[in-house]
């Protein structure tokens, strides 16, 4: 079976720092990767997809970045910070392929300070 | 472009009723699929159940149906037998199919279970 990891699950991080947040996929060849964003009270924003290796697709200008260095890892990142970026960051992964259902990751908080 | 309306941003259910969510969206497309989500207090997004727009019967998990009725471009959940652990949000997603490679989600309901 199909399972998806997401860390660090909170992250606190003062304006102006780095952020890497990572996503690995496992039991699955070739997935599509998502990176969202929910801000609180809200629904899911796409920041990034990718549908291979090193094929990154943005959905919305800003201060992040995304990479795939290998097939089932898929990372977010700042140079950065700003306190507009806190919130609560989900990966998803669905089959190879036209888009079917996507399978979210648990999530990881980020507070900017 | 792809809009999901979900009118009401709370609910609430006496255990072991029924209650329904609704949603509402607009697309010109004649294929595509919808779907609901759950998403509890830890945070993490959970599939519910999906429907195929091509598919005029309503999808069905358990508890879980819906009512689809593509004229009226709307795409209700209905969850019988309510229990505690369905309190959530709930929210629900469209994708057009067409290798968009994008879910466009609503804003979310919350449902409180009443014990």
């Amino acid at each position: 079976s199909q399972t998806i990891h997401q860390w660090p699950a909170t992250l606190v991080q003062p304006v102006g720092s780095p952020l890497s947040l990572e996503c690995t996929v496992e039991g699955t060849s070739n997935p599509n990767l998502y990176w969202y964003r929910q801000a609180a009270g809200r629904g899911l924003q796409l920041l990034f997809y990718s549908v291979g290796i090193g094929q990154i697709s943005s959905e919305v200008p800003q201060n992040l970045s995304a990479s795939r260095p290998q097939d089932r890892q898929f990372i977010l990142s700042s140079k950065k910070l700003l306190l507009s970026d806190s919130g609560f960051y989900l990966c998803a992964w669905s089959p190879p392929g036209s888009l079917y259902e996507q399978y979210f990751g648990p999530g990881t908080r980020l507070t900017v300070t | 472009a792809q809009t999901v309306t979900q009118s009401q941003p709370e609910m609430s259910v006496q255990e072991a009723e029924t209650v329904t969510l609704s949603c509402t969206y607009d697309t010109s497309e004649s294929d595509y699929y919808l779907f609901w989500y759950k998403q509890p207090p830890s945070r993490q997004m959970i599939l519910v159940i999906r429907q195929e727009a091509y598919k005029q019967q309503n999808a069905t998990e358990n508890r879980f149906s819906v009512n689809f009725q593509k004229a009226a471009k709307s795409f209700s959940l209905k969850i019988s037998d309510s229990q505690l652990g369905d309190a959530a949000m709930y929210f629900c997603a469209y994708d057009s199919g067409a290798g968009s490679y994008q879910l466009t989600f609503g804003k979310g309901t919350k449902l409180s279970v009443i014990p």
